[in-house]
């Protein structure tokens, strides 16, 4: 499975726009990327998945280069609610959408 | 998105007693369930795939007779936890794939925080 590289925490203010690129060198042909968003004792949450150049739903922005060596989230305007780690993951439909889980970005937004 | 529930959403247990932990895919069939462990501070960690009709497999370091895991339908994996101790307190996540037509997304349960004594 491909390894992937986040940054380990973030700080940012109300209402900025956050990115958190993720690298991802190893990406198979056949892998997704996915995020997720994780709070405190719970499970994460689905954000957004793609594959190549950009996806946007109504809460995020992915950027995915041509290579697809690596993928930029992005956040508009976050609020404190949006303090959580974030996980970036790539993945293969064949193998059932199995997925590892890196280390994750501990995002923090500031007041 | 889809839906995925977790049963109990936490358990405390004496040692040496099992727990059994269920993970239900409500709005979508899951061929496919995965088990992760999650302890203070870390990330998720693989315990094993749940495969349904067939036998869960398990990721190196992870003992499948300390916890056993059964997929008997296309929307129910459970995960027990045999002989528990101490140890094995920690927070436990499913989750359970979507791969039906072009759908390749991961959907995770809410956890189940499990403390044994």
């Amino acid at each position: 499975l491909a390894k992937t590289t986040q940054p380990i925490s973030m700080d940012s203010y109300e209402g900025q726009e956050v990115n958190i690129t993720c690298s991802h060198n190893n990406i198979a042909t056949n892998d997704y990327i996915t995020w997720y968003q994780q709070f405190p004792s719970q499970g994460p949450r689905f954000i957004i998945q793609g594959y190549k150049t950009k996806v946007t739903n109504e809460v995020a922005s992915l950027f995915i280069p041509a290579d697809r060596k690596s993928s930029t989230l992005s956040l508009p305007r976050v609020s404190l609610s949006d303090t959580a780690v974030y996980y970036c993951l790539v993945g293969d439909k064949a193998a059932g959408n199995k997925l590892t889980f890196g280390g994750g970005t501990r995002v923090l937004v500031k007041p | 998105g889809a839906v995925v529930s977790q049963h109990p959403s936490w358990v405390i247990c004496k040692s040496g007693t099992s727990v059994k932990i269920e993970c239900r895919s409500l709005d979508f069939q899951a061929t496919t369930m995965f088990w992760y462990r999650q302890f203070p501070k870390q990330s998720l960690m693989l315990m094993a795939t749940s495969n349904e009709g067939s036998k869960a497999t398990y990721e190196q370091g992870v003992e499948k007779d300390k916890f056993l895991i059964n997929h008997a339908s296309l929307t129910l994996s459970t995960l027990t936890v045999t002989s528990a101790h101490p140890e094995d307190s920690s927070f436990y996540i499913c989750s359970a794939s979507d791969t039906s037509g072009s759908k390749k997304t991961q959907y995770f349960g809410p956890g189940t925080r499990l403390l044994v004594l």
